[in-house]
């Protein structure tokens, strides 16, 4: 069964270090959305890509975030400098398109990331 | 701005006792709403969906849901709990005209044997 991957599973880094994710929708999927889901708390939308196109990157923090999907298929979330308030789990998720509420989201298994 | 409270940020039940899970959404012409599971240290997994039509919703392990457009609610229910039931549970709602997700706090349902 096709899953989404991501790298690490587990990140651990000292404040104002880089840090970055990687993850792998599922095969053909044109939208890749990277979550950020703290501790106690629901997920929240960073980023949604349509193919290569940034669609939504309104609660992305961009003094220090940045995301980028290339050629559409793989993407990667860094951080730069990482800050204590960045330790969470960030979740990536993939569907084949963005407007059909028909189109479901499939999360990968997420990167807990520890800032000390 | 479209939002999801989900009142019960723990919920404890007993091995084969029924449970409820409630979740309530801020008003909209039209939504789409979900549940979601997840196990520790895994992402989510889709338990089940309402688009349209029936406003009862089955999912997958024996949850279902209803719709109530009166009171803004999509209430997750499942009539005898397991073991391997014990998640966060997250209520998520999008506005029928975006496709954006905006996910509740989550509730932690929590099985005693």
């Amino acid at each position: 069964e096709a899953e989404v991957a991501q790298s690490p599973r587990y990140k651990i880094t000292e404040k104002s270090q880089a840090v970055a994710f990687w993850c792998d929708p599922i095969s053909g999927h044109a939208t890749l959305y990277w979550y950020r889901q703290i501790l106690g708390q629901g997920p929240e939308l960073l980023v949604q890509f349509q193919d290569e196109s940034v669609v939504d990157d309104s609660q992305l923090p961009k003094d220090r975030f940045s995301a980028e999907r290339l050629k559409g298929v793989d993407s990667t979330l860094k951080i730069q400098p990482a800050e204590l308030g960045d330790s969470a789990m960030y979740l990536c998720a993939s569907s084949l398109t963005s407007g059909d509420a028909y189109n479901e989201q499939f999360f990968g298994p997420g990167t807990r990331l520890t800032v000390l | 701005a479209q939002s999801v409270t989900q009142l019960d940020s723990q919920v404890p039940v007993f091995e084969e006792a029924p449970v409820e899970l409630r979740c309530n959404y801020s008003s909209s012409v039209s939504v789409y709403l979900f549940w979601y599971v997840q196990y520790p240290n895994q992402g989510l997994q889709l338990l089940l969906k309402y688009l349209s039509g029936s406003t009862l919703v089955k999912g997958i392990n024996g949850f279902e849901a209803e719709f109530n457009k009166s009171q803004t609610s999509f209430h997750l229910r499942k009539p005898s709990v397991h073991i391997s039931d014990t998640a966060e549970y997250f209520c998520a709602v999008r506005d029928s005209s975006a496709s954006k997700i905006i996910f509740g706090s989550g509730t932690r349902l929590s099985i005693r044997p």
